[in-house]
């Protein structure tokens, strides 16, 4: 059965460096997002992306953030300077309806 | 400003009984609403959605039912199984975003 995947699946970076967050989204889907989960707290929207464009974000998705389809399989969510706040899991979705979402397992950014 | 509200954190359900997870929302614009399954160290996992036009959907053992007078929907795990255990999270879209529910961890105990 086709599924989402990300890489890496843990990534350590030290405050104020850029880090690239890579998934690749099931191949028909058409609709990309990504969200983020701060442990303890719930799973939040970052972005939404359809049709090589960015179609929603989320007030969490400030100038820091980039999102890129650079190759038509991999999607990916750049965070420019990271801060401690930063540290999450980040999890890629894809839709081909832009409704049932499938999720892929995450990347755990840990921030020091 | 919680859009979408699971106000119990945790259940705990003997197996074999129904399990009963209960979601709130206050958006009106919402018109779509999913269940996801997320086990520790996975992405959260698509159970059953439901369509405002409706007010029950059914697949095999998981039900959910919508309340749109109530801003309320339910999922209905019976029987319940041990492998249900994990955190059970409620989701809303308005077809542009989608809003997701704090969770409720489901326990299930032999």
């Amino acid at each position: 059965e086709p599924e989402v995947t990300q890489t890496p699946s843990h990534q350590v970076t030290q405050m104020g460096q850029e880090v690239i967050l890579r998934c690749v989204p099931i191949s028909n889907h058409l609709y990309f997002y990504w969200y983020r989960q701060i442990l303890g707290q719930k799973v939040e929207f970052l972005v939404s992306f359809y049709n090589n464009e960015i179609s929603e974000k989320s007030e969490i998705f400030d100038d820091q953030f980039s999102v890129e389809r650079p190759d038509g399989s991999n999607f990916t969510l750049k965070i420019r300077s990271t801060k401690l706040e930063d540290s999450a899991m980040y999890f890629c979705a894809s839709t081909l309806t832009g409704l049932e979402q499938y999720f892929g397992p995450g990347t755990r950014l840990t921030v020091t | 400003d919680q859009q979408v509200k699971q106000n119990s954190p945790s259940l705990s359900v003997q197996e074999g009984r129904i399990s009963i997870l209960n979601c709130d929302y206050t958006n009106s614009m919402f018109d779509y609403f999913l269940w996801y399954k997320k086990y520790p160290a996975e992405g959260p996992t698509f159970l059953i959605s439901i369509s405002s036009i409706k007010d029950k959907n059914e697949d095999g053992r998981f039900t959910v039912f919508l309340n749109k007078s109530a801003k309320h929907l339910s999922l209905h795990i019976v029987p319940s199984q041990p492998g249900d255990s994990a955190v059970y999270f409620c989701a809303a879209s308005d077809g542009q975003n989608f809003v997701f529910g704090p969770g409720t961890r489901l326990s299930v105990l032999p």
